[in-house]
């Protein structure tokens, strides 16, 4: 088993700009999550999922969207860029609600 | 790898001694909380859990202690190794177990 995999490893924005943050996972888990993490700062949650087709809020999901249309992918959506969004944003999964995740190596995102 | 932390609190031991990582909580109707580990670059690695109806539980050289009382979680490493050296996040499920809200992080670091 792959785990749970992230792309891309690393990603410069400008202000404005949109992209997507990849997650994938082959364990057949139903619970996803995003997470960011920043210096000094544990991580925070953005959007989790607790099935294909059911999403919800996190801690921080302002300028962020999900979707999860299948049970192996949860990508994550930057609508416009901001430099406040540069952190390093973890996905994760778990097979039953947010007990002992899986996390995937993570995507540094700068934005300038 | 990434810094997942410019200041936070470091613990420095000896190697073969043992380390005790200690944790506030915020939520006293927390029932479930975690420890995870994170090396330079990685993402964060499940260590050990316990329920809020259990004041101990001993994994593989690691033993969690929950103080509900006073809300403080402590990880205690048996004989630290150098690999033992990273950083370490408790973390807390909220009611339900959808969503987790990690600490600030501590790092071990082990002196051969």
């Amino acid at each position: 088993n792959a785990g749970v995999t992230q792309t891309p490893k690393f990603q410069v924005l400008k202000t404005g700009q949109s992209m997507t943050l990849q997650c994938a996972q082959d364990m057949n888990h139903e619970y996803m999550s995003w997470y960011r993490q920043d210096p000094g700062m544990g991580l925070r949650l953005i959007h989790y999922s607790v099935g294909a087709g059911i999403t919800d809020q996190g801690e921080v999901p302002n300028g962020y969207n999900v979707s999860r249309s299948t049970t192996e992918d949860f990508p994550l959506r930057l609508l416009s860029a901001a430099p406040s969004q540069t952190s390093v944003y973890f996905c994760a999964s778990s097979y039953s609600r947010a007990y002992e995740q899986y996390f995937g190596p993570g995507t540094r995102l700068t934005v300038t | 790898g990434e810094s997942v932390g410019l200041h936070l609190p470091t613990l420095s031991v000896q190697e073969g001694d043992n380390s005790i990582i200690n944790c506030a909580y915020s939520n006293s109707a927390s029932d479930y909380f975690i420890w995870y580990k994170q090396e330079s670059g990685k993402g964060p690695q499940f260590i050990i859990d316990i329920r809020s109806n259990m004041d101990k539980r001993q994994g593989q050289r690691v033993t969690v202690l929950l103080n509900k009382t006073v809300k403080h979680l402590s990880l205690q490493i048996a004989a630290t190794q150098p690999g033992d050296s990273a950083v370490y996040f408790c973390a807390e499920l909220n009611t339900g177990g959808f969503k987790t809200i990690f600490g600030a992080g501590t790092r071990l670091f082990v002196k051969a």
